[in-house]
């Protein structure tokens, strides 16, 4: 079965610098989610989107942002990079945003290194 | 505002053993969800099983299964004969049905459990 699609899998950046995450969810899933994971630590929800509206939203960085496109893959673009911000970025899709049914699907996750 | 506890930092077992990860959660809503992940070396994070919290009934799949006890607040999960394969770093998590939808989860901290041949 198709899953969720992360590009690039690994980026290496320096201090200052900006990046851009891709996440393609799964076919016909129209939600879509954004985790970090830190060294060690447990995933950290950043942000949601819904019909290309943003549903919730967790702690995501003000140099931080991210949208949804019209055939429902997502991107999350990261400004002002900092040595902290090196951590697993995963992208997880679902269909449909209600609780009751929405079970994230995660994808393989991009691997930022900020030097 | 929701938590969720997994007092376990690392287990480490012989191959074979039976193995049980805790897990406690804290939440003010009355509709909730829970889940537990699984995050294998390589890294990805996989999906196990999704509780609903108005459906405590215990379910077995083959040599996992769940305890579900809402007057404990807790949601176990037993590995039964674990397998090297089975080492992985097993995460539990929470969502609240009382936001707007698409919810983000709240995780434990992980169990890393460690199976030896």
């Amino acid at each position: 079965a198709a899953g969720v699609i992360q590009s690039p899998r690994h980026l290496i950046k320096e201090k200052r610098e900006t990046a851009t995450l891709k996440c393609y969810p799964i076919p016909r899933h129209d939600t879509v989610y954004w985790y970090q994971q830190g060294p060690g630590q447990d995933p950290q929800f950043l942000i949601s989107f819904y019909e290309k509206m943003q549903s919730d939203k967790g702690s995501i960085p003000d140099r931080f942002s991210a949208q949804q496109f019209s055939d429902y893959h997502s991107e999350l673009n990261m400004s002002s990079l900092e040595l902290g911000d090196s951590a697993l970025y995963f992208c997880a899709s679902s269909l449909g945003r209600h609780s009751s049914t929405d079970t994230q699907y995660f994808g393989p996750g991009t691997r930022l290194t900020v030097l | 505002a929701q938590k969720v506890t997994q007092a376990q930092t690392e287990i480490s077992v012989v191959e074979k053993e039976d193995v049980t990860l805790d897990c406690v959660y804290e939440t003010r809503d009355t509709t909730y969800y829970l889940f537990w992940y699984k995050q294998p070396p390589s890294g990805e994070l996989v999906f196990l099983i999704r509780r609903n919290s108005f459906d405590e009934q215990n379910e077995i799949s083959g040599r996992y299964s769940w305890n579900f006890q809402k007057s404990t607040s807790s949601f176990n999960f037993t590995i039964t004969a674990s397998q090297v394969v089975d080492s992985a770093v097993y995460f539990c998590a929470l969502s609240e049905a009382g936001g707007g939808g698409a919810d983000g989860l709240t995780f434990g901290k992980g169990t890393h459990l460690i199976i030896q041949p």
